[in-house]
């Protein structure tokens, strides 16, 4: 199946720092999801984006669709303990039937000690 | 209003045994989905219905996994002689109808001894 590589798989932050992390693909998508994963809770949608090239932002969460519609990437401008978590990209490609996401492998953020 | 739930939160059972989970989904969205998400991994996707009725069981990991939906609300996914394998989260998601996004309830945490 379709396969999305996430980086980071994991990365340290300290509180005020800018955060980083992209999502690439071999294949085609008409939509990019990003989530963010709490521990015993399900995915929550942060960010959706629908365009090439569309850049979406949500407080202090930028997510851009790239123009090749192979990659997206996630910015988180001036991080705070609640940030850590995991965050998840996933995408849709155009046609897909019944909506299927498929879905990185996650990237996770911890906070340096 | 109410997310999706999905009941039990967590289920330890032994190889061999017969599991049901179950979803309810957000009152008056058509779609529902589920997802297996194996420690540290990303989600795989297993099947979605739509209104009761199920188009594509190829995600299913074998012929041991089914799911059913009636009424157009409650699903249960079932699987017969788990396997250690089996153990994971599983994820259940709905949204409105295809092709709008999907919310996802909490899991339910499958451990296999």
């Amino acid at each position: 199946g379709q396969q999305l590589n996430q980086s980071p798989q994991s990365m340290f932050i300290q509180e005020g720092e800018d955060v980083s992390m992209n999502c690439t693909s071999s294949s085609i998508f008409n939509t990019w999801l990003w989530y963010k994963q709490d521990p015993g809770e399900g995915p929550v949608l942060l960010i959706a984006l629908y365009k090439a090239g569309e850049l979406t932002s949500n407080g202090r969460l930028t997510a851009q669709f790239g123009i090749t519609r192979k990659d997206s990437f996630l910015n988180i401008s001036a991080s705070i303990p609640s940030d850590v978590g995991i965050y998840f990209c996933a995408g849709r490609i155009r046609g897909n039937a019944g909506n299927m996401l498929t879905f990185g492998g996650g990237t996770r953020l911890m906070v340096k000690p | 209003g109410a997310g999706v739930s999905q009941s039990p939160s967590n289920k330890v059972t032994e190889k061999g045994k017969d599991v049901e989970l179950r979803c309810d989904p957000i009152s008056g969205h058509t779609a529902l989905y589920w997802y297996r998400q194996s420690l540290g991994q990303g989600l795989e996707f297993l099947i979605y219905f739509q209104g009761n009725s199920a188009p594509d069981k190829s995600g299913l990991p074998s012929d041991r996994f089914s799911a059913e939906r009636t009424g157009g609300s409650v699903s249960t996914l079932t699987i017969q002689r788990t396997q250690q394998e089996d153990s994971a989260v599983y994820l259940c998601a709905s949204s409105l109808a295809i092709g709008y996004e999907q919310y996802f309830g909490p899991g339910t945490r499958l451990t296999v001894t």
